[in-house]
């Protein structure tokens, strides 16, 4: 089972740029999450989406932008880099039903320099 | 802000059970205790979670104090793979979903 892809896992940006993580999930679940990991510390939330259509911001999301048009995807867009936003990106999801929220599925990460 | 404190650092045996300690005296009468593990830089896994009540399953138990405000998770035999940053995390109520609220972690030692 594939569970959350991330790609890419590796990218180096200028300064200004924008650039898209991709994230898709082949569990079914509704509910996906964006966060980011700076070194030595715990993940912080950028945005989540509840379902297909739905979206809403976490604790960090200046400079990010998110969409969910399917199920199974997740983009993450980042508009005019700066080097705050050098970090590792996490992808995750989890079902939730009636209420009840399963555990979260991780990706393996992308690692984002902006020099 | 994290509503858990935890050291920063721990070593443990292995083979010997490791028992991590988390603060969370702030915590609401309906939050979650949850526990995730992230072995060097890979995604976070999942261990277990609870409310009130000790729960254990095939990775480890979590003992939550009568007053709630405290917790410990019990590796009952570390193993080498057990090296891992372990987060204590609070599960919070945000408008109409939930949110968790991750902290630094313990970095989890096991030494042969």
């Amino acid at each position: 089972n594939a569970g959350v892809t991330q790609t890419p896992k590796f990218r180096i940006l200028k300064i200004g740029q924008s650039m898209t993580l991709q994230c898709a999930q082949d569990m079914n679940h509704n509910y996906m999450y964006w966060y980011r990991q700076d070194p030595g510390m715990g993940l912080k939330l950028i945005y989540y989406s509840v379902g297909a259509g739905i979206t809403d911001k976490g604790e960090v999301p200046n400079g990010y932008n998110v969409s969910r048009s399917t199920t199974e995807d997740f983009p993450l867009r980042l508009e005019l880099a700066a080097p705050s936003q050098t970090s590792v990106y996490f992808c995750a999801s989890s079902y939730s039903i009636g209420g009840r929220t399963g555990e979260l599925f991780f990706g393996e990460g992308s690692r984002l320099t902006v020099l | 802000d994290a509503k858990t404190t935890q050291p920063t650092s721990m070593d443990c045996a292995e083979g010997r059970a490791a028992n991590l300690p988390c603060n969370h005296s702030t915590i609401s009468g309906n939050e979650y205790v949850y526990w995730y593990r992230q072995i060097h830089s890979q995604g976070p896994q999942y261990i277990i979670h609870g409310l009130k009540n000790n729960e254990t399953n095939e990775m480890a138990s979590l003992i939550i104090t009568e007053d709630r405000k405290s917790s410990t998770l019990i590796l009952p035999h570390a193993t080498l793979r057990d090296t891992a940053v372990y987060y204590c995390i609070v599960r919070v109520a945000v408008d109409s979903n939930y949110q968790l609220i991750w902290g630094a972690g313990t970095k989890l030692i096991i030494k042969p």
